[in-house]
């Protein structure tokens, strides 16, 4: 039990290019997802936390306008790399948390983003 | 503030036995997780605990101590595959997630 499904799992795209990746939770319902990043040989890195049916809370640093984070039912968040450069280029990892809030959060297998 | 400290690297030996700490400062505390992660792929969930004491899965045992603030991951008869980062987390009043760094753990046959 306990699957979350990312798509895609990478995508190479031109600089300017809005860019969505979506997070599934397959055979539970996630209340909480969360939305990570992680530089080649650094630690993750927390985004945001997207709760089903309210805004997302972006972690400081973290540009709202530029990160569009969608929780729009209870099995499926979306991030949306809005105008993405090179230096967006990342592994992006989303995690989903069964209810309860100390549940352990269970990860997608993440996208990898290259922008050209 | 809030800290997780672990080791950056550790090297074991295949079949052997390896102990992987983590310190921890939150406010408020609701738990400790343990992932592994390796190379280029997402996390997997390994453990959780809460109270003090060993759990024991497998190969795979953590241990808490709340009044310390410590943890450890213990990997027995290690095998290749087991290289890998594992990442300490510990979960604070606020039900976040205060992630270490991770613990690249090489295995040499």
């Amino acid at each position: 039990g306990a699957v979350v499904s990312q798509h895609p799992s990478w995508v190479i795209c031109k600089s300017g290019t809005s860019v969505k990746i979506e997070c599934r939770s397959l055979d539970f319902q996630a209340t909480t997802m969360f939305w990570y990043r992680q530089f080649p040989k650094q630690s993750l890195m927390l985004m945001a936390t997207s709760n089903e049916g309210s805004k997302a809370t972006y972690e400081q640093g973290v540009e709202k306008d530029k990160f569009l984070i969608n929780h729009a039912s209870l099995t499926l968040s979306t991030l949306t790399v809005t105008s993405a450069h090179p230096e967006d280029s990342s592994f992006y990892i989303c995690s989903a948390r069964d209810e309860g809030e100390a549940q352990p959060q269970h990860f997608g297998d993440g996208t990898r983003l290259s922008i050209l | 503030g809030q800290n997780i400290d672990q080791p950056t690297e550790m090297t074991a030996t295949e079949g052997a036995i390896v102990q992987i700490n983590c310190t921890y400062q939150t406010s408020g505390f609701n738990g400790l997780f343990w992932y592994q992660q390796h190379a280029g792929e997402a996390p997997t969930f390994l453990s959780y605990n809460v109270l003090d004491g060993l759990e024991e899965k497998g190969r795979f045992s953590s241990f808490l101590s709340r009044s310390k603030g410590y943890s450890y991951l213990l990997l027995k008869e290690l095998q290749m595959k087991d290289s890998a980062s594992y990442l300490c987390a510990a979960m604070d009043s606020n039900y976040q997630l205060i992630w270490g760094a991770g613990t690249k753990l090489i295995i040499k046959p």
